[in-house]
């Protein structure tokens, strides 16, 4: 069974820093790797997915990474903003499973100008 | 890319009392789901919404607790019947779009019952 970590739960910077979330996945079949943005009360929004055969997925100042050897994916944030404050969710699809989502639980970042 | 609608987008309910969640994709899409989001907690899936077909259910949900409709390939609709105080959460549908399936999600349907 499929199961999606989160660290850190929580992370506080300074407006301009780089910063990086981690996400880790026990199961290394995994279908694709997904980073969603959340802002309070609402719902998600897709930031990137990375498909099994792919390393990385670029939109901006985002950097996905997908290391399924290891289990691992991570989300890197350039020049971190205040409008960047947000719980970012990653969460692994199983193409096995019907495509469902198996979610981490949440990276809650806050950028401080 | 598919823009998903999703209404009521918050309801105050009496317990006891059911509510219907709307769910309505721009395009015609092949996989629908429904999820819950508790206070404070990441997302949980409640069931896929197959079109023509009974929903799929995930371990802990039933259907006579959240019946599922899925009329057609862009429409589905959450009930979330005889309700009580444990079940205000976010509920939140979901839609697998294109080859890669990527994922996109209304926005959510904040229910409290009092």
């Amino acid at each position: 069974k499929q199961e999606v970590t989160q660290i850190p739960a929580a992370l506080s910077v300074p407006e301009g820093e780089n910063l990086v979330l981690n996400c880790s996945f026990t199961d290394s079949a995994i279908y694709n790797l997904q980073w969603f943005r959340q802002d309070p009360g609402k719902g998600l929004t897709s930031l990137l997915l990375i498909q099994s055969s792919q390393r990385e997925q670029t939109s901006g100042r985002l950097n996905a990474s997908l290391d399924k050897s290891s289990g691992r994916s991570t989300l890197y944030i350039a020049a971190s903003q205040p409008g960047d404050s947000a719980t970012y969710l990653c969460a692994g699809g199983d193409k096995d499973q019907g495509g469902k989502l198996i979610f981490g639980q949440g990276t809650e970042l806050s950028v401080k100008p | 890319s598919a823009v998903i609608s999703q209404k009521p987008s918050r309801d105050i309910c009496q317990r006891g009392t059911s509510l219907t969640i709307q769910c309505q994709v721009d395009s015609q899409v092949t996989m629908m789901f429904w999820y819950r989001q508790q206070p404070g907690q990441s997302l949980t899936l409640i069931a896929t919404a197959n079109q023509g077909s009974e929903a799929t259910y995930e371990s802990g949900f039933v259907i006579d607790k959240f019946p599922i409709s899925r009329p057609n390939l862009t429409f589905s609709t959450l009930t979330v019947s005889n309700m009580s105080p444990e079940d205000s959460s976010i509920y939140l549908c979901s839609a697998l779009v294109g080859e890669n399936t990527e994922a996109f999600f209304g926005q959510g349907t904040r229910l409290t019952v009092v």
